[in-house]
């Protein structure tokens, strides 16, 4: 069974600072990974999709790594601002389309 | 892009009551809707997979007499939380899957359910 680990569990920082978001997996065989944005009370809006093929992704301040083999992915948020506060979660899906999900990293962004 | 509609967004109800929510894919024909469970703080969990015109398949320990699952178009999926009591009570997210192949899943924005 697929276990998506998250670290860390919740991150505060001074506006302006760089965001490192770790996520790992136990099996290597996924077909993509996923990383989503949840607002409190809120539904999920999807960031970045790696397909297991690619290495990386962008999207204007967020980059998404991707390293299969060892079962891990990074999300990086340059220059945070405080609409950045979130909760981020990663996802991982097999072959078929049933995500795996890890627990989030909460994000706190200073004023 | 693509977009789900989940609704209700929240219903506080009474024990005992059954609860209806609806996902609804607006502009693309989801052949396969997924529905979550998510506690405070902790991860999403699959509850089970709707395909239109089919049974939905449940995952381990979800009990499909609790919650009924209809999926009668490529459009929309309903879940139905049945004689609802207080540990039903939840954030309950569903996502779409476009029909052609290796798209992203579309999450509504989920339904607050409180039980009295």
């Amino acid at each position: 069974k697929q276990e998506v680990t998250q670290i860390p569990a919740a991150l505060s920082v001074p506006e302006g600072e760089n965001l490192v978001l770790n996520c790992s997996f136990t099996d290597s065989a996924i077909y993509n990974l996923q990383w989503f944005r949840q607002d409190p009370g809120k539904g999920l809006t999807s960031l970045l999709l790696i397909q297991s093929s690619q290495r990386e992704q962008t999207s204007g301040r967020l980059n998404a790594s991707l390293d299969k083999s060892s079962g891990r992915s990074t999300l990086y948020i340059a220059a945070s601002q405080p609409g950045d506060s979130a909760t981020y979660l990663c996802a991982v899906r097999p072959n078929d389309y049933k995500l795996s999900f890890g627990a989030g990293t909460t994000v706190t962004v200073r004023a | 892009g693509a977009v789900v509609s989940q609704h209700p967004s929240r219903v506080i109800c009474k024990s005992g009551t059954s609860v209806k929510i609806e996902c609804r894919s607006l502009d693309f024909q989801a052949t396969t809707m997924f529905w979550y469970r998510q506690f405070p703080k902790q991860s999403l969990m699959l509850m089970a997979t709707s395909n239109e015109g089919s049974k939905a398949t449940y995952e381990q320990g979800v009990e499909k007499d609790k919650f009924l699952i209809n999926h009668a178009s490529l459009t929309l999926s309903t879940l139905t939380v049945t004689s609802a009591h207080p540990e039903d009570s939840s954030f309950y997210i569903c996502s779409a899957v476009e029909v052609s192949v290796n798209q992203p899943q579309h999450f509504g924005d989920g339904t607050r359910l409180s039980i009295l």
